[in-house]
């Protein structure tokens, strides 16, 4: 158990729906990273938030944003929904913003767009 | 641009074989290297890391050396088990002199299956 929750375990839905992916991060940890993971693409960063602000960002599609809340919890909203977005999405967690840092992951959100 | 690579698999060894998992890098800040392993329907778990040229990470058996001159952050392990079957991630963990930092750049993953 990493320490780092993610909320809801699977999600199913339909195509032009948005959906809200939630992750806790590990306590005393003040970054936290989304990623997707998909067969064609493979593991791939989305963006950065550290406490509170984001930080960098990756190859996230104009339809997904995110934030991180004052708890530093995180959101990661995915809007019109389409059939390729179906993926795993994964958000980790660090003590810092560095790239030295070692990222915690959580168990994953399976979504499956139909 | 900046990228990791890794063989693909799948790789099939017999237990109490020799582990090697090749992964190179490409990178214009200063990369920190990482090892996560995925075991089935579970997240990543970081394996081992190093921070900078010829550090040696281990864990678990498993080691790898960062090697500047040849960009590469080979997996090894001398007696692999079944219990090690999974799939094994390289990832490249930036920083640049300004001091900002990015996610984490990943392979494609390696299937490691070990047959009794």
């Amino acid at each position: 158990d990493s320490g780092v929750t993610q909320t809801p375990k699977h999600l199913i839905t339909a195509t032009g729906q948005r959906v809200t992916l939630r992750c806790s991060p590990r306590s005393g940890d003040l970054s936290v990273y989304w990623y997707q993971q998909s067969l064609d693409q493979g593991l791939q960063f989305l963006i950065q938030y550290y406490n509170g602000e984001e930080r960098a960002k990756g190859n996230i599609l104009e339809r997904f944003s995110a934030q991180q809340f004052p708890d530093l919890h995180s959101e990661l909203n995915l809007s019109s929904l389409e059939l390729g977005d179906s993926a795993l999405y994964f958000c980790a967690s660090s003590v810092d913003s560095f790239g030295t840092d070692t990222q915690y992951f959580g168990p994953g959100t399976r979504l499956t767009v139909l | 641009g900046d990228s990791v690579t890794q063989m693909e698999g799948p790789v099939t060894l017999s237990e109490e074989a020799f582990l090697t998992i090749n992964c190179t890098y490409t990178a214009t800040g200063y990369p920190s290297l990482f090892w996560y392993v995925q075991y089935p329907g579970e997240g990543l778990q970081l394996l081992l890391k190093a921070t900078k040229a010829d550090d040696k990470g281990s864990n678990k058996g498993f080691e790898a050396t960062y090697r500047k001159e040849t960009t590469s952050f080979h997996l090894e392990k001398g007696s692999v088990q079944v219990s090690d079957s999974a799939v094994y991630f390289c990832a490249r963990g930036l920083m640049y002199s300004g001091g900002g930092a990015d996610g984490l750049t990943f392979g494609k993953g390696t299937h490691l299956i070990i047959q009794p």
